[in-house]
């Protein structure tokens, strides 16, 4: 059974705050990740971190930002929301040497 | 893009009925996944097969990879209405890139 959490689950906020989205697996895999998916649409990749101390910008252009200073953590931040950041974040983690990724929930987010 | 292409979009079926889905993709691959989402929740592993490999079996689902057309089916057998999900495909690569996923196919299933 994948152990990957996503909190907060829904927020909504207003224009111009600072957020940040955790996410956490207990597998200790190296590989993490973060999927913006609008309802019903398509995932993309907006970053990826493949151990602690690195990341990668994904396929699409984000305002947002992350870190790995721990395995086991990814949080991604906002710095100022947005309306057009409105959307689903998933959250994924993989192991080293395969490439099954196991998704948390979700954070559904609402910039007003 | 190296994004795969499922088909169709949508599909809607009786319960009972056997549900088809496809995926074309561009590029080699070193591995194709199939991944089930319901609404609103995030995405679940559902079956991986190699490029060395034909069909796979696991349960109810069938899956076939075809490298000389870069193409891929799910096949759920006798389907039920809890079936009722999105269906991504996702190709794995070499050289240590993340999955590429394709747009979906949402199934329902009538009861």
């Amino acid at each position: 059974e994948a152990d990957i959490y996503q909190t907060p689950r829904y927020l909504v906020i207003g224009t111009g705050k600072k957020i940040t989205l955790e996410c956490s697996q207990t597998m200790g895999h190296d590989k993490m990740y973060w999927y913006q998916q609008d309802p019903g649409m398509e995932l993309h990749l907006i970053h990826y971190s493949y151990g602690v101390n690195s990341t990668e910008k994904g396929d699409l252009s984000s305002e947002s930002t992350v870190s790995r200073i721990r395995t086991e953590h990814f949080p991604l931040t906002l710095e100022s929301a947005r309306p057009s950041h409105t959307s689903q974040y998933l959250c994924a983690s993989s192991d080293r040497d395969a490439d099954t990724q196991y998704f948390g929930p979700g954070t559904r987010l609402t910039v007003l | 893009s190296q994004q795969g292409e499922e088909d169709p979009q949508a599909l809607s079926i009786q319960e009972g009925e056997n549900a088809t889905m496809n995926c074309s993709y561009k590029t080699s691959i070193n591995n194709l996944q199939w991944y089930r989402q319901n609404s609103g929740r995030g995405l679940v592993h559902l079956i991986l097969i190699r490029s060395n490999e034909r069909e796979k079996h696991s349960g109810r689902l069938r899956v076939t990879l075809d490298t000389s057309k870069k193409s891929s089916s799910l096949l759920i057998t006798a389907s039920r209405a809890a079936d009722t999900a999105s269906y991504f495909c996702a190709t794995g690569h070499s050289g240590n890139t993340p999955l590429v996923f394709g747009k979906g196919t949402r199934l329902s299933v009538i009861a």
